[in-house]
């Protein structure tokens, strides 16, 4: 199975600051048709999670343009140009070009 | 809108199955992929298959081979994840995830609520 690890696991922001997490495959995510099967989800206290980014670099329907993704093969990250406080939750990175699509270990963001 | 509405919470004994349904509105059903994933409580996101709403195909991760069954009904718009041989570490919540179909891969676009399994004597 592709092992997906995150890091950092906690991550105290203050509001308005940038937030960055890195997430890092065993394999690469690379689909034979150039695409990154790599995806970010927000699990917000209580709830439960929601898509983020889409493909390595593609925001959800509805995400806010601060929210960006980036890397290729097996180096990915996820980047918050300036937090707010409703992004708060842990963020989870997955793979999806090999069964069985694994996650991370998940990203703990609080605000400061 | 697109809405996936799950069952309730239960309680079962080790060694029991559980049955878990999610109810799909707002889109066309049979086009798509459901995806069940679980989380044991304080703990993170586990993949656990996935079922064609169309042909009833599925695909099961390894861990779950033998105790798990996906299944959808498309006159109710419901799919539906049986697992048995329950045991302690299966306590978690239940989730039901729609795939959004976007090429090349698994995409999960949208989210049920959520059904918690509490496995106890």
């Amino acid at each position: 199975d592709i092992v997906m690890t995150q890091s950092p696991l906690s991550l105290p922001v203050t509001p308005g600051e940038p937030a960055s997490i890195s997430c890092r495959s065993s394999q690469s995510l690379m689909h034979n048709g150039g695409y990154n099967c790599l995806d970010w989800y927000l699990q917000k206290p209580g709830q439960s999670p929601q898509l983020l980014i889409y493909l390595g670099s593609n925001r959800a329907s509805g995400v806010p343009d601060r929210f960006s993704g980036s890397g290729s093969g097996t180096d990915f990250t996820l980047k918050i140009s300036r937090v707010e406080a409703e992004d708060v939750g842990v963020y989870y990175c997955t793979q999806t070009v090999q069964i069985p699509y694994t996650f991370g270990q998940g990203t703990k963001l609080e605000i400061k | 809108q697109v809405q996936l509405v799950q069952s309730g919470a239960e309680v079962k004994e080790p060694g029991a199955s559980v049955k878990v349904s999610c109810k799909a509105s707002g889109f066309g059903f049979s086009d798509y992929y459901i995806h069940w994933v679980r989380q044991a409580p304080g703990y993170g996101l586990e993949w656990m298959g996935e079922i064609n709403l169309n042909s009833g195909d599925t695909n099961y991760a390894r861990k779950f081979h033998g105790r798990v069954t996906m299944t959808r009904d498309t006159s109710i718009t419901t799919a539906y994840m049986e697992l048995s041989g329950l045991r302690y570490d299966d306590t978690a919540v239940y989730y039901c995830a729609r795939d959004s179909m976007i090429d090349p891969t698994a995409i999960f676009d949208n989210w049920g609520q959520g059904a918690l399994v509490t496995v106890s004597s």
